[in-house]
Parts: C-alpha cells; sequence; structure tokens
C-alpha cells in the first residue's frame, strides 16, 4: 500500500513564527502536491512539484514556499505564520503514467492553528 | 469562475435509492476526471477515474463523462448509510500538471 507520511497530526505555533510541515512518500512517486483545506471552500492547492529541486505554484502560493530536495520528500514551509493560514493541510503524491495521472494519495493531514 | 464547480449540497437520499453528483470544469484541454470521497475527519480516497466520454462503471458506482458539454457526474447506486460523505470531483490536463479539486458535495444517506 501507498504510505503518505506527514509529520504532524496537529500544530499549534505563533504569529510569525516559521512553520515547517514535512511529507515523506513511500512509493518513489513524481509528483507531489500541498492542498490546504477549509470549509465551504474545499481543497485548493498551494504548490506541487513534479520532480526533485521542481516546483510550481498553485492557485493560493502567498505565503509559503516549498522544497523538494529528494524525492520521496516535500516540505512546506509559512515563511512567517498568520492567523489566516490556520487549516487543515493536506500533502499528496501520484505517479506519472498514462492511466494514472491526477490518482492522489493523501497523507492523514496536519491540522495547524496559528495563534 | 472556479475551474471546477459543484452543487454543495447537502443532498439527502433514502437508503437503498441512487444517489447523483455532478460536476462540471472550465478548462477545455482537461483530460483526466476523478472522484474522490472523504469521510468527516479522515483524507481524501480515489473512488473512481474517467477519461473518455461515456460511461464507466465500478460495482455500485457509475462515472459518466461528457466532454462537449465539460460535465461529469457519479452515480451510487442502492445507497447505503455508509455512503455517507462529501464527494469531490478532480480534474488534471496531464500527468505533469495540477490535480484541482471542486468545493465537494456533502452525500447524505437517510437509513
Amino acid at each position: 500500500d501507498v504510505k503518505v507520511t506527514q509529520s504532524s497530526r496537529y500544530l499549534v505555533k505563533r504569529t510569525g513564527e516559521k512553520v515547517f510541515l514535512e511529507c515523506v512518500q513511500d512509493m518513489d512517486h513524481e509528483n507531489m502536491f500541498w492542498y490546504r483545506q477549509d470549509p465551504g471552500l474545499g481543497l485548493r492547492l498551494i504548490y506541487f512539484s513534479y520532480d526533485v529541486k521542481m516546483k510550481e505554484k498553485g492557485d493560493i502560493p502567498e505565503g509559503y514556499s516549498v522544497s523538494r530536495e529528494k524525492k520521496e520528500r516535500f516540505s512546506l514551509i509559512l515563511e512567517s505564520a498568520s492567523t489566516n493560514q490556520t487549516s487543515m493541510y493536506l500533502c499528496a503524491s501520484s505517479p506519472i503514467l498514462t492511466d494514472l495521472g491526477g490518482k492522489l494519495f493523501f497523507g492523514s493531514g496536519t491540522q495547524l492553528s496559528v495563534l | 469562475q472556479k475551474e471546477v464547480e459543484q452543487n454543495s449540497g447537502p443532498l439527502s437520499v433514502p437508503e437503498g435509492a441512487i444517489a447523483s453528483l455532478n460536476c462540471t470544469y472550465s478548462d477545455r484541454g482537461s483530460q483526466s476526471f476523478f472522484w474522490y470521497r472523504q469521510y468527516s475527519g479522515k483524507s481524501p480516497e480515489l473512488i473512481m477515474s474517467i477519461y473518455s466520454n461515456g460511461d464507466k462503471e465500478d460495482g455500485r458506482f457509475t462515472a459518466q463523462l461528457n466532454k462537449a458539454s465539460q460535465y461529469v457526474s457519479l452515480l451510487i447506486r442502492d445507497s447505503q448509510p455508509s455512503d455517507s460523505a462529501t464527494y469531490l470531483c478532480a480534474a488534471t490536463k496531464t500527468s505533469y500538471d495540477k490535480v484541482i479539486f471542486g468545493p465537494g458535495t456533502s452525500l447524505s444517506v437517510i437509513p
């Protein structure tokens, strides 16, 4: 079974702190994604990566950055956390195969609260 | 205009009925379409994928795609209380592209 592991299930941070959210997948998938999920707004894409050291902005990249130094690991960084970044953060991975594009495997999520 | 749109619901159906969930997308370049199910407090999980026009059946689930109308649907036959969840429609252009989700439709199956 594909396993996508997010480092923390719950996280509480202070406004202005630099926050790192880590995600590791064990299936050698090329693509990795970071989404945030808020009530009424659904899943919104922050960043994605289709290869090591490659990154593409999603729909809401402002206030975030990412790092992918190894294929299995994709980190989301909140440079200076703000209260409007309180949310559920979901990491996902997917393989690059013709008929499997878009088949995402999600981690269990990190509920981040910024106080 | 959002790229992928769904009726937010909630949609309520009695046990044993057919639940019909709808989705429209705006980017004609989208090639692959997916339905994910998300139980409360859990992560989304893939239940159906469809790539060509027509119907695709898997057990009690049928996905339908009409690229000319930019419309995707999911039918759940013989709905069960365990089907109560939020259903997310998603679309992507290629395997190297972003995957965009709709806001989800909440389904409640009443025993």
